[in-house]
């Protein structure tokens, strides 16, 4: 079946500008997890959502960015006011409810300039 | 809060060698700890994962190995081939739903032929 789909693959924002980041989960899955990515390093916890709720956020770096999946299925990332040290990769991953596995998307590369 | 270490962070090997990963974590509480292979610009995709009631666990050429007591996991890849150079992450976390992967920083594995 589909995998875990992520867009805009590639993101370019200007310093200041507002970016909106999608994420569609395998069909089915009620955990959804965003994570960011710098260059070279592993990927760090953001935030967490089973179902539509957001049960952790204790990840996300400044107020700054918000996330929501507000029907329980797609969630977006958004990130205001971006900043250059926002520049990284951003992936989304899926889990069942039941089964420890996540599956990851592709992610979106964020530049910001 | 949990932490992992990984090593070593890059690893040349000769086709048909072996390759050994080393990782460690903190939090007691851990009881799942997958490996995901990243190759450039892909999405970190799931390889092996163990949970602590097992020590090992194989999969063809690749084996998990677990020391609940010292807190240690290790991936083993036998006979290497080219194509499996990639990143390598090891991860742990609560295996119950909601609680994110803590990465480590990753080992880039090279294989030569």
């Amino acid at each position: 079946g589909a995998g875990v789909s992520q867009s805009p693959r590639y993101k370019v924002a200007k310093r200041g500008q507002d970016v909106a980041l999608r994420c569609d989960p395998i069909s089915g899955h009620v955990s959804l997890f965003w994570y960011q990515q710098a260059l070279g390093q592993g990927p760090e916890f953001l935030t967490y959502f089973q179902n539509e709720a957001q049960l952790d956020k204790s990840g996300l770096p400044s107020d700054r960015f918000f996330a929501e999946r507000p029907e329980g299925s797609v969630s977006t990332l958004k990130i205001q006011r971006t900043q250059q040290e926002d520049s990284a990769v951003y992936l989304c991953a899926s889990r069942t409810g039941i089964q420890e596995t996540q599956y990851f998307g592709p992610g979106t590369r964020l530049l910001v300039l | 809060g949990e932490n992992v270490e990984q090593h070593p962070s890059t690893l040349s090997v000769q086709e048909g060698d072996s390759a050994v990963i080393k990782c460690t974590y903190s939090d007691s509480a851990s009881n799942y700890f997958p490996w995901y292979k990243q190759e450039l610009g892909k999405r970190p995709q799931l390889i092996i994962d163990i949970r602590s009631n097992v020590g090992e666990k194989k999969d063809q050429r690749i084996a998990v190995t677990l020391n609940k007591t010292a807190k240690h996991f290790s991936l083993h890849i036998t006979e290497t081939q080219p194509e499996d150079s990639a990143v390598y992450f090891c991860a742990a976390s609560i295996k119950e739903a909601g609680t994110a992967l803590i990465f480590g920083k990753g080992t880039t594995l090279s294989v030569s032929s």
